[in-house]
């Protein structure tokens, strides 16, 4: 079955204890990002990756880091995380072909709360 | 900034109406959008992409796309209380970044 995992689902933490969110897909596709979704403020993109150690900012950038080391694997770093931070968070996964074909699909969210 | 708009609604229709939703967007660079449909506490289902001029079907859905006047809509025919969810309506802006607006929130009445 053709599916973006996310890990973990739900997670509480406390300001400046760096977590790891993991994101992995199956279906071999390059393209990857990470978004934000805020009540009010709608999905906003952290970061994508174009490929295997390609990768580049979004919209809000600022406080995170991922690296794609693998193909199927896009992790998010919060190595110092704050309260603003706290958020739902989804990875994607996109297959593209010269604009014509384009498919994202998106993981089942992480809910992270920093307190 | 390049935005994409939508009206957060909530839509309100009956059921077996046809829902119209609405998306504007600034960036006369993108090309292409996508439609998603999202349930509260869950992630976006993808229902469409499109990046011709027109319309295109897929079901009940029809997407429809006017790049001299900036928007893209969605059409939703014969709507059942299951299509109540917000709806996602996200741009393509050069290279790989996608923009999405806030979502209008639709609801079908039995």
């Amino acid at each position: 079955e053709a599916q973006v995992t996310q890990n973990p689902r739900y997670l509480i933490t406390v300001t400046g204890k760096k977590l790891t969110v993991t994101c992995s897909q199956n279906m071999n596709h390059e393209y990857m990002s990470w978004y934000r979704q805020d009540p009010g403020l709608g999905l906003r993109q952290i970061y994508y990756s174009m490929n295997v150690e390609v990768t580049d900012k979004g919209d809000v950038p600022e406080g995170y880091k991922v690296s794609r080391k693998e193909k199927r694997n896009f992790p998010l770093i919060l190595e110092s995380p704050s309260p603003n931070q706290t958020s739902l968070y989804f990875c994607a996964s996109r297959y593209r072909t010269s604009g014509l074909t384009d498919t994202q699909y998106f993981g089942p969210g992480t809910r992270l709360t920093v307190l | 900034q390049k935005e994409v708009e939508q009206n957060s609604g909530p839509l309100s229709v009956p059921e077996g109406a046809i829902a119209s939703l609405n998306c504007t967007y600034s960036d006369r660079g993108s090309q292409s959008f996508f439609w998603y449909r999202q349930y509260s506490g869950k992630s976006p289902e993808l229902i469409m992409f499109i990046y011709s001029n027109g319309d295109k079907e897929d079901g009940r859905f029809t997407a429809q796309l006017n790049k001299a006047s900036q928007y893209v809509s969605l059409l939703i025919r014969d709507s059942q209380p299951s299509d109540s969810a917000t709806y996602l309506c996200a741009g393509n802006q050069a290279g790989t970044a996608l923009i999405f607006g806030k979502g209008t929130t639709l609801s079908v009445s039995s």
